[in-house]
């Protein structure tokens, strides 16, 4: 168990719609970071987040949005949702800003119909 | 832009035999590496890591091998064993700024019994 915890594990919704992906970082954590992954390739960046303000940003679409919260917490929130959009997304949380032993979350597997 | 690839997206290998896992990268700046194992339906998982002064590290069964001068980098396992079967990220890290860690497409380790 890496202490990231990701829910909701499986998520099944329709083009179009929005759905919010949610992220606890390990305690003592300050930094979350977002990846996608789709099939058989590897982890996309997409954001990072550190003590509430935006770190870093990779190939993240403008359809997609990441906040973290006072208790750090994090969501990141995907809408008007395309078939392409179905993968696993991934919520790594780390003590600081410089990127180093990340720890991953189990992920959230989003199906989009 | 900076990237890391994998040489082998396959590799099997018989149980109780060594594995070589190869990674390149391209950005000379990168001063930090990490291996990362992903088994089935789980998020990355921590193996080793190596910082740009150092050009060993060994582990428990793990050994990872960095060229900085041809920019490679590799993941031993000794004595694989079924459980090692996953795929194996590289990533790379240029830990002077906010530059996201960057992992390249995988190579999935198959142990033949």
């Amino acid at each position: 168990d890496s202490g990231v915890t990701q829910t909701p594990k499986h998520l099944i919704t329709a083009t179009g719609q929005r759905v919010t992906l949610r992220c606890s970082p390990r305690s003592g954590d300050l930094s979350v970071y977002w990846y996608q992954q789709s099939l058989d390739q590897g982890l996309q960046f997409l954001i990072q987040y550190y003590n509430g303000e935006e770190r870093a940003k990779g190939n993240i679409l403008e359809r997609f949005s990441a906040q973290q919260f006072p208790d750090l917490h994090s969501e990141l929130n995907l809408s008007s949702l395309e078939l392409g959009d179905s993968a696993l997304y991934f919520c790594a949380s780390s003590v600081d800003t410089t990127n180093e032993k990340l720890f991953f979350g189990s992920g959230t597997q989003l199906s989009v119909l | 832009g900076e990237s890391v690839g994998l040489h082998l997206p396959t590799l099997s290998v018989q149980e109780g035999d060594n594995s070589i896992i190869n990674c390149a990268y391209s950005n000379s700046a990168s001063d930090y590496f990490i291996w990362y194992k992903q088994e089935s339906g789980k998020g990355p998982q921590f193996i080793i890591d190596i910082r740009s002064n150092m050009d060993k590290r060994q582990g428990q069964r793990v050994t990872v091998l960095l060229n900085k001068t041809v920019k490679h980098l590799s993941l031993q396992i000794a004595a694989t064993q079924p459980g090692d079967s996953a795929v194996y990220f590289c990533a790379e890290n240029f830990s002077g700024g906010y530059q996201k860690v960057t992992f390249g497409t995988g190579t999935k380790l198959q142990v033949i019994p």
